[in-house]
């Protein structure tokens, strides 16, 4: 079946413009989590959902980073006002239900370029 | 301070041989273990997981990891590397449930690139 996509597969942005990153998670999977890959910091966890809730937000790096979930399905990632560190791959996972939330599944990622 | 550790930024191996990659984990108890690749431009795919049982794993592609409790370590094998298998390796862990609601939140070592030669 499908994996989890995500769009766009680039961005390039001016720094100051605010940018959203779209995650299709696999059908079913009631778990979905965002994580940052950029050279400095490897790989880090943003937030996590679990339907449309987020319980841990804790990984967001500054109020300008928001995420939601609609539908028990779709995230959108949102970065305000981008800054030249925000520039990284930002990768989506999901995870089927809360037995299993432990075999992530993850999409291509989205690379983002603050210019 | 709990962390993830491999030791080896970057490994190079002949195609043929034999391949260890390292990975030590520093958590008050056992954590749930993975080791995930990456190729270029790719997403991480997961190569195997330990929660408890058989110390040792087997996992996709010919891979294998053993858990040493007394080590700290979750080590990643393979008897024999194809050229295919260049690409970056990532342990990861997710942190015992501390009394709060589980769930899969990783935390990821900073990664070993392997390059093969022919």
């Amino acid at each position: 079946g499908a994996g989890v996509s995500q769009s766009p597969s680039n961005k390039v942005t001016e720094k100051g413009k605010d940018v959203e990153l779209r995650c299709d998670p696999i059908s079913g999977h009631t778990a979905l989590y965002w994580y940052r890959q950029s050279l400095g910091q490897g790989l880090e966890f943003l937030i996590y959902f679990q339907g449309n809730s987020a319980p841990d937000k804790s990984g967001l790096p500054s109020d300008r980073f928001s995420a939601e979930r609609t539908g028990g399905s779709v995230s959108t990632l949102t970065i305000q006002r981008t800054q030249q560190e925000d520039s990284a791959v930002y990768l989506c996972a999901s995870s089927r239900d809360r037995d299993r939330e432990y075999e992530q599944y993850f999409g291509p990622g989205t690379r983002l370029t603050v210019t | 301070a709990q962390s993830v550790t491999q030791p080896d930024i970057h490994i190079t191996v002949s195609e043929g041989a034999s391949l260890e990659l390292r990975c030590n984990y520093s958590y008050g108890a056992t954590p749930y273990l993975f080791w995930y690749v990456q190729s270029p431009g790719q997403g991480l795919q997961l190569l195997l997981k330990y929660f408890s049982g058989d110390t040792l794993v087997q996992g996709i592609k010919g891979f294998e990891a053993e858990f040493k409790r007394s080590q700290s370590s979750f080590n990643l094998r393979k008897p024999s590397v194809h050229w295919s298998d260049a690409a970056e390796y990532f342990c990861a862990v997710v942190a015992p449930n501390a009394g709060g609601t589980s769930y899969g939140k990783l935390t990821f070592g900073q990664g070993t690139i392997l390059t093969v030669h022919p």
